[in-house]
């Protein structure tokens, strides 16, 4: 049972263009969402996160959106740029005295120059 | 060291051995997890070690796979006779918690042990 689903296994953008990133869950518990970038041989770092009481979190060229009635976040990425080419992971979690994430299969974004 | 430090970086072992993969979290984090991520798949969760709590290990995919987190620092994950599908990278983190309200900080991944059972 796959509580977090990033459907689209790929995307490419143009660089300078928008990346939207998305992603959606099943489990209404969960009340916290962070998004993380991945490059080949490393692991994956943060990258930006939002908290359920805020449907919107800003950080530079990163915006994450969260629509909780639809179990649907999304990433923004405005503009991109060739460095910003990796595969995206969201991530979930929701507190029962301690926490842990469940991840997303990832997305991975080619930004063309 | 400044960030989570993962050994060995890549390890090759015979289907039927035994492997210890081996994890240093950031000094002060208390929350350690470990994940893996087989070809092409998403990260899938194994165990999370909290504090001195019993850590939940209900990701673990079989009894093969168990680990240890000693003096609530260094863990050790241990997969006894390895299988080929076993083979993926395997991904240490760790966290700090915020006490009291579980919210955690962002985790802080290694960069992985390659694990190919041949």
């Amino acid at each position: 049972d796959q509580q977090v689903k990033q459907n689209s296994p790929s995307l490419s953008v143009q660089e300078g263009r928008i990346s939207i990133l998305n992603c959606d869950y099943t489990n209404s518990m969960f009340d916290y969402f962070l998004w993380y970038k991945k490059y080949p041989a490393e692991g994956p770092t943060f990258l930006i996160s939002i908290s359920s009481i805020k449907d919107k979190n800003e950080d530079g060229r990163f915006t994450v959106f969260l629509n909780k009635s639809a179990k649907h976040l999304s990433l923004h990425i405005v503009p991109s740029q060739p460095g910003d080419s990796a595969v995206y992971f969201c991530a979930a979690s929701y507190y029962t005295g301690r926490r842990a994430l469940t991840f997303g299969s990832g997305t991975r974004l080619q930004v063309q120059p | 060291g400044a960030g989570v430090s993962q050994s060995p970086s890549n390890k090759v072992t015979e289907k039927g051995k035994d492997v210890e993969l081996r994890c240093d979290p950031i000094s002060g984090h208390t929350a350690l997890y470990w994940y893996r991520q087989s070809l092409g798949q998403g990260l899938e969760f194994l165990i999370y070690f909290q504090g001195n709590s019993a850590p939940d290990k209900s990701g673990l995919p079989s009894d093969r796979f168990s680990a240890e987190r000693t003096g609530g620092s260094v863990s050790t994950l241990t997969i006894q006779r390895t299988q080929q599908e076993d083979s993926a990278v395997y991904l240490c983190a760790s966290s700090l918690v915020v006490a009291g309200t579980g919210i955690n900080s962002p985790l802080h991944f290694g960069n992985g042990t390659r694990l190919t059972v041949t």
